[in-house]
């Protein structure tokens, strides 16, 4: 079975603090793809990075990086110089062939609110 | 066209009410899904189709009744639903074949009265 856990519920920091938040999947395939998605306050699932399962290089795009590392099935995300922006809920998730080669099933973690103070 | 529109944004219903939730993209993806999202709680999948048939059903309430009438557009009918069924309804699409280039709309804000 396929499973995503965030173990942090939820992340309160203060502006320019550095903050990582943690991802941890389960799958029986060799084949899939992970996400990050931002949901601010007005509820859209604002897409930030996808990696497929061959690709470990981690990536950086600005204030943001990210840590694939299968041997722990981690895909950490780490927001530097945290900004209020930035607070919104996150979350982690796995997709993988449903079946046939029509369709894929998304499967999300329980998400973790980061709350950025001024 | 890129994006996935989903009408209305809030809708209020009654618990005797009929009403319907639309979706349509144009990016010729043959993959739409409708998801529902609880507050503080992660999107759940409730179906899937593919090209126009439906492939999955994650044993939703039969209230909840899904319908693709051309590749294009998705729609969720909605009938006799509960105080509980008050959500967010996501919709998104992908290309068929993959797994990867997931696109979502905004979301329907849904009250049940």
């Amino acid at each position: 079975a396929q499973k995503v856990t965030q173990a942090q519920t939820e992340i309160s920091v203060v502006e320019k603090e550095d903050v990582t938040l943690d991802c941890v999947y389960e799958t029986r395939d060799t084949t899939y793809y992970l996400f990050w998605y931002k949901q601010p306050p007005s509820g859209e699932l604002v897409f930030l990075i996808r990696r497929n399962s061959f690709d470990e290089q981690n990536e950086i795009s600005g204030r943001y990086s990210w840590n694939f590392q299968k041997s722990t099935s981690s895909f950490n995300f780490t927001i530097t110089a945290s900004q209020v922006v930035d607070s919104a809920v996150y979350f982690c998730a796995l997709s993988f062939n449903a079946g046939g080669t029509s369709y894929g099933k998304l499967t999300f973690g329980q998400g973790t609110i980061l709350t950025v103070h001024p | 066209d890129t994006e996935v529109t989903q009408t209305p944004k809030h809708l209020v219903m009654g618990m005797t009410n009929k009403k319907s939730l639309k979706c349509e993209q144009h990016m010729g993806h043959r993959a739409m899904y409708w998801y529902k999202q609880k507050a503080k709680k992660p999107p759940e999948l409730m179906f899937v189709y593919s090209y126009e048939k439906l492939s999955i059903n994650e044993s939703v309430p039969s209230r909840f009744s899904p319908e693709c009438p051309n590749s294009s557009l998705l729609n969720l009918h909605l009938h006799a639903l509960q105080p509980e069924d008050s959500a967010l309804y996501l919709c998104a699409s992908s290309q068929a074949g993959t797994y990867y280039g997931y696109t979502f709309g905004s979301g329907t804000r849904l009250t049940v009265v």
